[in-house]
């Protein structure tokens, strides 16, 4: 079975642009979770999103929004991007509701200059 | 709200040996899970071992091991046998049990050096 994938797997972006970036789960799974990591705040939970409805979300602005997709596929954007949302996004998938094991993709490096 | 502490921020284990490292959290729920996550520079979060709270075993996996206190709400990770490989940021991670919520709150890591 193929692993979580995330696309891009780096990214160069500029304050006050916007981003976009793209998970795909294992196949099979219905959950995926954003996290965003950074050396200053650690693993800090982003959003979840379930069978395409956002079923949790963590304590960051509303520049940070996700979707998902019929396929599972979860997309997630950051508007008006700001220094500090430089950090590594990775992103999660489990499977059924209440699975208890989560799979981690490699991460989607993101610099703001 | 829940809260996960690692108090290590580094360790240090010569190959072959024994190494343990500690977790603590604090939560009002009776029943989660708890993670041992691994980290290796390549970034890609790997699962180490997992350990349900409604289990008094302790949960083990090859090399690893790990020590849960509930009422302590202590979870120490003991990796035996030390291997290069097993050099990486170490992350202890709670998650509630509740069949709907999927939310992984992470300690701070630990970074484990492997020397010869």
């Amino acid at each position: 079975k193929a692993g979580v994938t995330q696309t891009p797997r780096y990214l160069i972006k500029t304050r006050g642009q916007q981003v976009t970036l793209s998970c795909s789960p294992i196949s099979g799974h219905r959950s995926v979770s954003w996290y965003q990591q950074t050396p200053g705040q650690g693993l800090q939970f982003l959003f979840e999103y379930f069978s395409e409805t956002q079923r949790n979300k963590g304590n960051f602005p509303g520049r940070f929004s996700g979707r998902q997709f019929s396929n599972s596929r979860s997309e997630m954007n950051v508007s008006t991007l700001e220094l500090g949302d430089s950090a590594l996004y990775l992103c999660a998938s489990s499977g059924l509701a209440g699975e208890n094991e989560q799979f981690f993709g490699p991460g989607t490096r993101l610099t703001v200059l | 709200a829940q809260t996960v502490t690692q108090s290590q921020p580094e360790m240090s284990v010569q190959e072959a040996e024994t190494v343990t490292l500690s977790c603590t959290y604090d939560t009002s729920e009776s029943d989660y899970y708890l993670f041992w996550y691994k980290q290796p520079p390549s970034r890609q979060m790997i699962l180490v071992i997992r350990q349900e709270a409604y289990k008094q075993q302790n949960a083990t996996e090859n090399r690893f091991s790990v020590n849960f206190q509930k009422a302590a709400k202590s979870f120490s990770l003991k990796i035996s046998d030390s291997q290069l490989g097993d050099a990486a940021m170490y992350f202890c991670a709670y998650r509630p049990y509740t069949g709907t919520a999927s939310k992984l709150t992470f300690g701070t890591g630990t970074r484990l050096q492997v020397t010869l």
